[in-house]
């Protein structure tokens, strides 16, 4: 059974860097065949793709934050990362990793991290 | 872009069935997936395909797609199927990865 677990401040002051990481147990991401996804929540609102990475490294990101986003993977302790940076308000949310599979199903998710930004 | 509108709400009696739509353009040429998602919890995955059902998710779970819309359809409604319910389409020859706004199901 694949598991999935976000971690990282939940607090994060205006124009910094949102970092997290998602931990992935119960499979190997370099094992291929799947995008190790990131996808947000504002409060309640509905859902919003920030991006993905496959194991090799490629990645897509969503054009509307493209410029911000930064998704990296560490294969070796099963991890991948996200980096949003210059983040404001607008950046509060429920963060969520998830697995999609490449006709992006998205089959297992972590159970979301709240991230606030606010000084 | 592409988008996908969805009912902001749907109500259904218990024991009845619940019909949630999915519209975007020409949607019948992809492939839509379902997630329900309950207060406080991460999204569950409950249709994909268009139809297929994950191991786990009750026979009561069905969807179809055709033309311009996806429907999700839960027969004999629970009280415990009241929750939030996402569509999803991912194309990626046409760069398109998107949700749709969510729909709230209500269960009187």
């Amino acid at each position: 059974q694949v598991q999935l677990q976000e971690s990282g401040p939940g607090l994060v002051k205006p124009s910094q860097t949102l970092s997290l990481t998602c931990t992935v147990s119960g499979g190997s991401i370099s094992s291929g065949g799947y995008y190790w996804s990131w996808i947000r929540q504002h409060p309640g609102k509905g859902l919003e793709w920030i991006g993905y990475i496959y194991y090799s490294g490629s990645t897509y990101y969503n054009p509307s934050l493209k410029s911000r986003v930064t998704i990296s993977v560490d294969t070796s302790k099963n991890q991948f990362s996200l980096k949003l940076s210059s983040v404001t308000a607008a950046d509060t949310a429920v963060y969520y990793c998830a697995r999609a599979t490449l006709d992006g199903v998205l089959d297992y998710w972590g159970q979301g991290t709240l991230v606030t930004v606010s000084s | 872009s592409y988008v996908l509108t969805q009912p902001p709400s749907v109500s259904v009696a218990p024991g009845k069935t619940a019909r949630i739509t999915c519209g975007g353009n020409n949607i019948g040429s992809k492939s839509v997936h379902w997630y329900q998602q309950k207060p406080g919890q991460a999204p569950v995955l409950v249709i994909y395909y268009d139809s297929d059902r994950p191991s786990g998710i009750p026979e009561r779970f069905s969807g179809s797609n055709s033309g311009n819309t996806a429907t999700l359809t839960i027969s004999r409604v629970e009280a415990g199927d009241e929750a939030d319910y996402y569509c999803q389409v991912w194309d990626s020859s046409s760069d398109i990865r998107v949700f749709g706004g969510g729909t709230k199901l209500t269960v009187l």
